[in-house]
């Protein structure tokens, strides 16, 4: 059974904090590596797809790195605001299909 | 564009009753098709695949089938709904490995057995 674990389950920032969290996921039959931000009352919406070890994406104040090796990736989030809060979710890819980690839900205060 | 539509959004339904949830896609052809679950306090668990017609794959056993009638339709069914079955259902689709685009989701079902 393929398993993808995320860290921290939950974080709390005040706006304008850094942060970033940790996905675990097999280090074998390694495709693709996606992060997805969900939204409450909305669908999970791609955030960057990773495939090659040392891989690092960056969109506006979001970033993610990707060692295959270890089998980890980190998300950053620079500058937290609260438009920033939603559930962050990491899929790992071996094959057709997504194996998705539980996610770690962001909660941004003004 | 290629747009995703799933319904109903809300559903309650008893238990032994039957289900049926729909998917189709608009914009692309031959697209992968997925059905995703959510059940409280839990991750998004994958349930069903799809790479073309008549072609299900199945993740998980359980009392919940899928069917692809046509290239862009995706339907989850049951004939017997189980309490267990509640939870929060997610249809998605992807070209190719989807690997510049990630998946594009639908807006979900909220489906409750009571």
């Amino acid at each position: 059974i393929l398993n993808v674990e995320q860290s921290p389950q939950s974080l709390h920032v005040q706006e304008g904090d850094s942060t970033n969290f940790t996905c675990s996921f097999p280090s074998s039959n390694f495709y693709a590596l996606h992060w997805y931000r969900w939204e409450t009352a909305k669908s999970p919406e791609a955030l960057f797809v990773m495939t090659l070890n040392g891989d690092e994406k960056k969109k506006g104040r979001i970033s993610a790195t990707l060692n295959t090796k270890e089998g980890y990736s980190y998300l950053y989030i620079k500058g937290s605001q609260p438009e920033d809060s939603a559930t962050y979710l990491c899929a790992f890819q071996a094959g057709t299909a997504l194996i998705f980690g539980k996610g770690t839900t962001l909660s941004v205060s003004s | 564009s290629q747009t995703i539509h799933q319904w109903p959004a809300t559903l309650v339904q008893p238990v032994g009753s039957p289900l049926s949830l729909e998917c189709t896609v608009e914009g692309t052809s031959n697209p992968n098709l997925y059905w995703y679950r959510q059940a409280a306090g839990r991750g998004l668990q994958l349930l069903f695949y799809s790479v073309g017609i008549g072609q299900i794959s199945s993740e998980v056993p359980q009392n919940l089938s899928a069917s692809r009638p046509q290239d862009r339709q995706f339907i989850l069914s049951s004939k017997k709904l189980l309490l267990s079955d509640s939870g929060f259902y997610l249809c998605a689709w992807s070209v190719l490995q989807a690997l510049n685009y990630g998946y594009t989701f639908g807006s979900g079902t909220r489906l409750t057995v009571v």
